[in-house]
């Protein structure tokens, strides 16, 4: 089974704070994504990775970077962390198949509270 | 842009109901449709991959159908039990994004009650 792990389930920080959350996945794929999780506004595309080293923003990149040195491994920064980013963090992974992109898989979660 | 629509947005049923789960979406040419399941404070788990050439799915009591050209899906919950209470939401892979991102929907949250 392919697994996507996240590397805390809760997590609180202060404002101000850089904070990093890890994402890794054992099935060697190729793309990865970051998305935050709000009540009324659904699932919201950060950034996503097609393959180690390249990156592009999604729909809400302020306040985030991102960093992918391996293929296994995706992890999203957020360089001084503020109150509205208090949310649920969620990674995905996919791979790309001979017949085209396959099914994207997620990992459990980071519930962040920002302070 | 892709625009993914899910109705109804909630859904509340007697155990044993056979049910339908609407998903719309506004542009056809895409790649895939999958339908996820999340439980409450988790992490979207996988149910059903269609593929554009495809017109339907079936996994164990869920089915999948897809008609591309009218951007409509369904996913249909045959017998359904109180573990089947969770949000359920379908994405589509359109073969117009960026890189191949996923445009999800809002959901449809799903009670069953014994």
């Amino acid at each position: 089974d392919v697994k996507v792990t996240q590397s805390s389930r809760y997590l609180v920080k202060r404002t101000g704070e850089k904070v990093f959350l890890e994402c890794v996945q054992d099935m060697d794929h190729e793309n990865m994504f970051w998305y935050r999780q709000d009540p009324g506004l659904g699932l919201r595309l950060i950034y996503f990775s097609y393959d180690v080293k390249m990156k592009e923003k999604g729909d809400i990149p302020e306040g985030y970077s991102v960093s992918r040195e391996k293929k296994e491994r995706f992890s999203l920064i957020l360089e001084s962390a503020s109150t509205n980013q208090t949310s649920m963090y969620l990674c995905a992974s996919r791979s790309m198949g001979l017949a085209g992109y396959n099914e994207q898989f997620f990992g459990p979660g980071t519930r962040l509270t920002v302070l | 842009k892709q625009e993914v629509t899910q109705i109804p947005a909630a859904l509340s049923v007697p155990e044993g109901e056979n049910l339908v789960l609407n998903c719309s979406f506004t542009d056809s040419a895409i790649y895939n449709l999958q339908w996820f399941r999340q439980d409450p404070g988790k992490g979207l788990t996988s149910l059903l991959l269609i593929q554009s050439s495809q017109r339907e799915q079936t996994s164990g009591r869920l089915n999948a159908s897809l008609d591309k050209s009218s951007g409509r899906s369904t996913l249909y919950i045959a017998a359904s039990q109180p573990g089947d209470s969770a949000t359920y939401l379908c994405a589509v892979f359109d073969r117009g994004s960026t890189l191949g991102r996923l445009y999800f929907g809002r959901g449809t949250q799903l009670t069953v009650w014994p």
